[in-house]
């Protein structure tokens, strides 16, 4: 069965320190992963997602995440963190099938300090 | 760009109180989710549906319903409210394996 760890459910970094965000999977099948960024009272909205094409992901806001295979890993980074970072981010793995269903981690709330 | 809407942001009912969620989408989707969010819980999956007229549980189905009359349009319904079901309520569609698309959520205190 599918399933999605996030490690540490808050992250606090310096305004322009590096983001890293963690995400381990594991997944009978081979994954499609994807973060989400979800602001205060907002709806998720995908920042980036890896379908088995190239294994370093580049996503909007500046975020990039890379696929490791041998470490069933899927670590979001930004080099900078800017003042608007500041959000919840959720790592998800898709079960496979056409329905589309997707296991989501706890999330990880990222505050970002001037 | 795909858009999912939902009725409201924030909705404030009475405890017995029967409550319609409603989430429309424009991107002609086949699959459509209602999900809850509450702190340290993460999303939790309480319906979705993969054709008109066709549904399945998630993980919390319990004390909930759906109705898919049109492919565009999937509502949730509290059949009767109660204070445990306060929390985000978030709707989204998607195509096949996809990445799926979010509304904006309703925030629903129960009373």
């Amino acid at each position: 069965a599918q399933s999605v760890t996030q490690l540490g459910s808050h992250v606090s970094v310096s305004e322009g320190a590096l983001v890293l965000l963690r995400c381990n999977y594991s997944s009978s099948v081979p994954p499609y992963l994807f973060w989400y960024v979800q602001y205060p009272n907002q709806g998720l909205q995908l920042l980036l997602k890896y379908t088995s094409a190239a294994t370093l992901v580049k996503g909007i806001n500046g975020f990039e995440a890379e696929f490791k295979k041998s470490e069933t890993s899927f670590h979001l980074t930004k080099p900078s963190a800017h003042m608007s970072d500041a959000a919840e981010y959720f790592c998800a793995v898709s079960v496979g099938g056409s329905q589309g269903n997707l296991i989501f981690g706890k999330g990880t709330k990222l505050s970002v300090k001037p | 760009d795909v858009k999912v809407t939902q009725s409201s942001r924030y909705l404030v009912k009475r405890t017995g109180e029967k409550v319609f969620l409603e989430c429309v989408q424009d991107m002609d989707h086949e699959n459509m989710f209602w999900y809850r969010q509450d702190p340290g819980l993460g999303l939790r999956l309480i319906y979705f549906s993969y054709d008109v007229k066709m549904k399945e549980k998630g993980d919390i189905p319990e004390g909930y319903s759906v109705s898919r009359e049109k492919k565009e349009r999937f509502s949730l319904i509290l059949e009767s409210a109660s204070t445990n079901q306060t929390s985000m309520y978030l709707c989204a569609s998607s195509l096949m394996h996809n990445e799926q698309f979010f509304g904006p959520g309703t925030r629903l205190t129960v009373l």
